[in-house]
């Protein structure tokens, strides 16, 4: 199985900041059709997680570009700029390039300095 | 409104077995791949294993963790998921979800349900 990998473990942020999540796979996420499969969601305290973006850098319907996503083979990165209060809770990468099975990341806290 | 809403869960002894069902509406269901998905209380997802389409002959995919005693099936007449689970152990404890399937290239989970809570235990 693909292992995938999360930093920081927890992000202390102050609203209206910009912050910085990396997720690293173990091997490339590189697909042999040329696309690379690596997504991310947001998990709020108390709820199911929701899809943020997909292929790397590609929003959800209705997800603000306050999020944006970046990297390529192994590394990735979500940035989230303006950080408001419906923004904290677990983010969690996932790949689906190298299935079964797909693999989520362990999940980054961002919670309020 | 796509909704997705499981039922079923509770508190099993290990080595039982329990079924989890998952209404879905607001959505075609025979268009869209269903999966089924757990999370351990505090840990990260993990994806249990999917129901294919009808397009794609409602077939199954596991993951190897849980193949042979964990199975997928749907009632399409009815709008309903279910996930059987056999041989429960405690490692089995989590919340399980039903979340749909859209395909970006791949397919990736768009909505998920509230979960429901499975607790393995004597």
């Amino acid at each position: 199985d693909v292992l995938m990998t999360q930093t920081p473990v927890s992000l202390p942020v102050s609203l209206g900041g910009q912050v910085s999540i990396s997720c690293r796979s173990s091997q490339s996420l590189v697909h042999s059709d040329g696309n690379t499969y690596l997504h991310w969601y947001l998990q709020k305290p108390g709820q199911s997680p929701q899809f943020l973006s997909y292929r790397v850098s590609n929003r959800f319907s209705g997800v603000p570009d306050r999020f944006s996503g970046s990297g390529s083979g192994t590394d990735f990165t979500l940035k989230i700029s303006r950080v408001e209060p419906e923004d904290l809770g677990v983010y969690y990468c996932l790949q689906s390039t190298h299935f079964p099975p797909y693999t989520f990341g362990p999940g980054t806290k961002l919670e309020l300095k | 409104e796509v909704k997705l809403l499981e039922s079923g869960g509770g508190l099993v002894y290990p080595g039982g077995s329990m079924r989890l069902s998952c209404a879905a509406s607001g959505f075609t269901f025979t268009d869209f791949y269903m999966n089924w998905i757990r999370q351990p209380a505090g840990k990260a997802p993990e994806w249990l294993g999917f129901i294919r389409n009808k397009a794609n002959g409602y077939t199954t995919e596991y993951n190897p963790s849980v193949k042979g005693r964990f199975t997928i099936s749907r009632d399409n007449s009815q709008n309903m998921l279910y996930l059987q689970m056999n041989t429960l152990r405690a490692e089995d404890t989590a919340t399980y979800y039903c979340a749909r399937s859209v395909y970006y290239g791949s397919y990736v989970f768009d909505y998920w349900g509230q979960g429901v809570m499975v607790t393995v235990s004597s």
